[in-house]
């Protein structure tokens, strides 16, 4: 799977939105972006994925850019329940695949 | 998305016994099931991967002997730490992917056990 780079923390106005950037530069055209956030002290918890086309659901939106070697993750209006360490990780589609988790970005929704 | 549920969500025991982790899959048969480790402020490291009904992988590094893990169903994983020291002090985290039933392909992870040795 391919490495992925993410700025180790950032900060976010409540209500704002937060744009976490990923780069993945040596992405393969068979592999996946994905992102997960993890709240203190609990699992991981899937937000969203794409190839190629930005994606959005009811947590974030996702942007590829068109060379595929970076992507952002977008959460419209931030909460203070959004707090987590956001991870990038780009991968090929298959169940039996783990998945290999960065150092991620500790994002901090400030009040 | 699919429920996994762990249990304990979190253990203290003595130095030199042996703990037993479940992993369950609530409302799918998981095919495969994963089991992560992560130390305070680390990222997850996976511990190996296991499929139904056969051996675990296990990553470099980790000792099968010391971790062992069954996958005896479809919706049950456990993982057994034994003679437990405290540097195996650590929240240990268990997904599960199923490819019967391909939901974006995705591991469902559970909510993890906090395992602190003495």
């Amino acid at each position: 799977d391919a490495k992925t780079t993410q700025p180790p923390s950032m900060d976010c106005a409540e209500g704002r939105a937060a744009n976490l950037p990923c780069n993945h530069s040596t992405i393969s055209g068979n592999e996946y972006v994905y992102w997960y956030r993890q709240i203190h002290s609990q699992g991981p918890q899937y937000i969203i994925h794409g190839l190629k086309n930005n994606e959005t659901n009811e947590m974030a939106s996702l942007i590829i850019t068109e060379d595929r070697k970076s992507s952002t993750l977008i959460l419209p209006h931030a909460t203070l329940r959004d707090t987590a360490v956001y991870y990038c990780i780009v991968r090929v589609v298959d169940g039996a695949n783990n998945l290999f988790f960065g150092t991620g970005t500790r994002l901090t929704v400030i009040p | 998305g699919a429920v996994v549920s762990q249990h304990p969500s979190w253990v203290i025991c003595k130095s030199g016994t042996s703990v037993k982790i479940e992993c369950r899959s609530l409302d799918f048969q998981a095919t495969t099931m994963f089991w992560y480790r992560q130390f305070p402020k680390q990222s997850l490291m996976l511990m190996a991967t296991s499929n139904e009904g056969s051996k675990a992988t296990y990553e470099q590094g980790v000792e099968k002997d010391k971790f062992l893990i069954n996958h005896a169903s479809l919706t049950l994983s456990t993982l057994t730490v034994t003679s437990a020291h405290p540097e195996d002090s650590s929240f240990y985290i268990c997904s599960a992917a199923s490819s019967l039933v391909r939901v974006y392909n995705e591991q469902f992870f559970g909510p993890g056990t906090r395992l602190t040795v003495l």
